[in-house]
Formats: C-alpha cells, sequence, structure tokens
C-alpha cells in the first residue's frame, strides 16, 4: 500500500482558496487518490477521488501531476463550516485491499 | 435510506466486560468495516468484510471478533474490555467487490464512543 505524507496542520482566513497537498511517491500504477473530509463528532465523508490531471465537483477540485507521486485538494472560497481533518488516502480500485488511514490535515478556518 | 447506523452511541465499561458494537446499513453493500480512532489519530482499521461470511483482520484486530451472517449487519465484539480499547469506533460500508472494490465511496456511521474504566 502506497504510504501518503500531509501536513499536520493548516490555518486559512475564510474566502481563501486553500490547497492541501498530500505526497505518495510510491503510487502503482492501480491505485487511485481519494480525499475523505471528517468533522468534529463524526464519521469521514467522501470529498472527491481522481487517478490523473484534474477532477472538479461541486466541493473541491483535485490536482493530480502526470508522475501521480503527489497530489493536491483545492478548495475554493473556504468557510468555517470547511473547518475539518482531511485524509489523503492512495488505493487500488476493483480489488478488497483495505483503506489506510493516515493522521490527516487539520484545517482551520478563521474568520 | 438510513445509511450506516450504529448502535449504542455511548457506552461505558468496566475491564473485564464484554460488548458488542452494533453496525447496520440499508445499502446493500458488500463491504463493510470497523475503524477506531484515538484522540489526535487517524482512523486505524480492525476488521473488515467482503460480503456475507468472509471477514478478515486490519491492522489492529487484538481484542476483537466480527462475524457476518448477513450483508446488512456487522457487529463488533469486545471479548474482554481493557482500558486501552477506549476509543471511538466507526463502521463503514460501501459496494466494494462486485464495482470497484474499496476505492469506491466508503460510507461511514455516526460512531460509538466507548469509555472503558
Amino acid at each position: 500500500l502506497a504510504k501518503t505524507t500531509q501536513p499536520i496542520s493548516m490555518d486559512s482566513y475564510e474566502g481563501q482558496e486553500v490547497n492541501i497537498t498530500c505526497s505518495h511517491n510510491n503510487i502503482a500504477t492501480n491505485d487511485y487518490i481519494t480525499w475523505y473530509q471528517q468533522f468534529p463528532s463524526q464519521g469521514p465523508r467522501f470529498i472527491i477521488q481522481g487517478y490523473k490531471t484534474k477532477v472538479t465537483n461541486e466541493v473541491a477540485s483535485l490536482f493530480i501531476p502526470a508522475d501521480r507521486k503527489s497530489s493536491t485538494l483545492s478548495l475554493p472560497r473556504v468557510s468555517l463550516s470547511d473547518t475539518a481533518v482531511y485524509y489523503c488516502l492512495v488505493g487500488e480500485r476493483g480489488r478488497d485491499t483495505p483503506l489506510v488511514f493516515g493522521k490527516g490535515t487539520r484545517l482551520s478556518v478563521i474568520a | 435510506n438510513a445509511g450506516v447506523t450504529q448502535t449504542p452511541k455511548f457506552q461505558v465499561l468496566k475491564t473485564g466486560q464484554s460488548m458488542t458494537l452494533q453496525c447496520a446499513q440499508d445499502m446493500n453493500h458488500e463491504y463493510m468495516s470497523w475503524y477506531r480512532q484515538d484522540p489526535g489519530m487517524g482512523l486505524r482499521l480492525i476488521h473488515y468484510s467482503v460480503g456475507a461470511g468472509i471477514t478478515d483482520q486490519g491492522e489492529v484486530p487484538n481484542g476483537y471478533n466480527v462475524s457476518r451472517s448477513t450483508t446488512e449487519d456487522f457487529p463488533l465484539r469486545l471479548l474482554s474490555a481493557a482500558p486501552s480499547q477506549t476509543s471511538v469506533y466507526f463502521c463503514a460500508s460501501s459496494y466494494g467487490t462486485e464495482r470497484t472494490g474499496t476505492q469506491e465511496t466508503q460510507y461511514f456511521g455516526p460512531g460509538t464512543r466507548l469509555l472503558v474504566l
């Protein structure tokens, strides 16, 4: 399983764009990159998933360079409600290898 | 759909007691799993199941048992509770094997907070 490395914490002001980068140097050919969000006292929630280039949904964008050794989760114009822990996971689709959650990145949005 | 439900929401046990944490999902998901989360830590996988009748160990299985007799239910049993098992327990499910494996979106329950004295 590819190991991921993320910053432990980040601070941002409301209305700013936040970029959280995840390093996964040992990513395998069949691995996908998935990000989850966890609010205090709740279970994690799926945000976005991608394989290469750029993926965008109503919540976030995911940028993956050609070598796929890193990825960046981009949250546009964050609000106080985006304060949460964000987890980057790497794993193979089509297989039942368990997901591995690291410690994630604790994002604090300040008014 | 209720999604993933967990009971109880909160439980206090004495050392040595046993109990079962319940998890149920109504989405007909094949894949289910149990995680524990300690303060300031990420989630660690305890046990998982790829379908009824099939279970396997995760990263931290010691002290826990699971069974999967139906697609819907995946209970977690603490055999003899210890203070080290004080944690928040999350159950998750996904479509799993028949679609895209565990990288399919995982749906998490609200968690069970367990305190072992």
